[in-house]
């Protein structure tokens, strides 16, 4: 079955420090991969996508690229703001499956 | 500014008692999903709809849980009787045309006294 891996978190940073929240996937077909964004007592949202190898999804400066050769969808920032304190799921869908298979999440914190 | 709408955000019940959460999925959108998130477990899907007919609940616990879309505006998830293992977050979500593309509601927090 499909399953998605996250590092485990809590992460913890300081302003302006790079930001990596490792992410594996496994999946029988082709999926599609996303990043959703969870801030404290709201619902997720839709941070970025990708939905084919080698496909880049950026948004408000994070990025995750669809590395099909080691299965991951790795998120990035360059330079994290305290704003970006939140819980980051990846996901995936797959064989055109309506479904979201969530990761556990990963709560990062970051620190003025 | 369109969104999905839970209600209730919080509601605390006793064992045994019967809980309907109400969700009101963004007007147009055709998919419904219903997840539950706890500490322990993540977000588990538990049903969604598409067009308003259940294409899988096998997340639910057929026994005590229940999923329906009365029309296009409404989608409710009741519980009964509840038990304490129910607490969680409950979240709905709406989605149209792009696969894997949701939209969250806040979350209706149960718990289960």
């Amino acid at each position: 079955g499909n399953s998605v891996t996250q590092m485990e978190g809590p992460v913890t940073l300081s302003e302006e420090a790079f930001l990596t929240i490792n992410c594996t996937y496994t999946a029988t077909g082709y999926p599609s991969l996303f990043w959703y964004v969870q801030y404290p007592g709201e619902g997720l949202q839709l941070l970025l996508k990708a939905t084919k190898a080698d496909d880049k999804g950026s948004n408000k400066g994070f990025e995750a690229t669809y590395r099909k050769e080691t299965t991951s969808f790795h998120l990035e920032k360059g330079s994290v703001q305290v704003s970006d304190s939140a819980v980051y799921f990846c996901a995936l869908t797959d064989f055109g499956n309506e479904k979201l298979t969530f990761g556990t999440g990963t709560r990062l914190t970051i620190i003025p | 500014d369109a969104r999905v709408t839970q209600t209730p955000r919080h509601k605390v019940t006793e064992m045994g008692q019967e809980v309907t959460m109400r969700c009101q999925p963004i007007l147009g959108h055709n998919t419904v999903f219903w997840y539950r998130q706890t500490m322990m477990q993540g977000l588990e899907l538990l049903a969604y709809f598409r067009n308003r007919a259940p294409l899988d609940d096998s997340g639910m616990p057929k026994d005590r849980f229940s999923a329906e879309m009365p029309d296009a505006t409404l989608a409710t998830l009741k519980i009964q009787p509840s038990e304490p293992r129910d607490s969680a977050v409950y979240f709905c979500a709406s989605g149209l045309k792009v696969i894997g593309e949701l939209f969250f509601g806040e979350g209706s927090r149960l718990t289960v006294l």
